[in-house]
């Protein structure tokens, strides 16, 4: 069964810092991987997805997360962090069930905590 | 825009009274799903459904059920809300995509449930 494991349930940065949130999956065919983020009292939003076109992929407000085999790691980064960069974010991984249709796992999310 | 409705923002039930959680998407997606989201813990997948009247028992199936009679409406059943139930609900949909490739889940705003 594929899954997924985000390093750090809490992770601070100061604004401008460059932004690293760690994810590794365990995958035994080619996965498609995702990055969500959500902001308090809201659903999820896709920040970005890698489905095997690129190895690095860019999302919106300047994240990038960077598909890695060898090391099963598909971590997110952004150069420079903003106070409005302050969420929850997830890393996600699917799964194509025998029967028809996808399931989505989900790391337990990583909080990010930006200083003025 | 793509837009996943959940019928309720803020639910307070009362332990054993029956519970129904209603998500409508309006993008004509297949699959639709439904996840528990706590602390430490992320999203854990509950039911997911891949087409109309079809189910399939994620993660942590037990105490709910779920109902999908039509293609844009996934519902949720708590059959006899317990304490430990209490927790944000999200729904999701996603589309099956072009050759069967998967695309991404998009969120519902999420529904918070207190059973007292």
């Amino acid at each position: 069964a594929q899954s997924v494991t985000q390093l750090g349930s809490h992770v601070s940065v100061s604004e401008g810092a460059l932004v690293l949130l760690r994810c590794n999956y365990s995958s035994s065919v080619p996965p498609y991987l995702f990055w969500y983020v959500q902001y308090p009292n809201q659903g999820l939003q896709l920040l970005l997805k890698y489905t095997s076109a690129a190895t690095l992929v860019k999302g919106i407000n300047g994240f990038e997360a960077e598909f890695k085999k060898s090391e099963t790691s598909f971590h997110l980064t952004k150069p420079s962090a903003h106070m409005s960069d302050a969420a929850e974010y997830f890393c996600a991984v699917s799964d194509r069930k025998g029967t028809g249709g996808f399931k989505t796992i989900f790391g337990a999310g990583t909080r990010l905590f930006v200083k003025a | 825009d793509v837009k996943v409705t959940q019928s309720s923002r803020y639910l307070v039930k009362r332990t054993g009274e029956k519970v129904f959680l209603e998500c409508v998407q309006d993008m004509d997606h297949e699959n639709m799903f439904w996840y528990r989201q706590d602390p430490g813990l992320g999203l854990r997948l509950i039911y997911f459904s891949y087409d109309v009247k079809m189910k399939e028992k994620g993660d942590i199936p037990e105490g709910y059920s779920v109902s999908r009679e039509k293609k844009e409406r996934f519902s949720l059943i708590l059959e006899s809300a317990s304490t430990n139930q209490t927790s944000m609900y999200l729904c999701a949909s996603s589309s099956e995509g072009q050759v069967g490739w998967y695309t991404e889940a998009f969120f519902g705003q999420g529904t918070r449930l207190t059973v007292v």
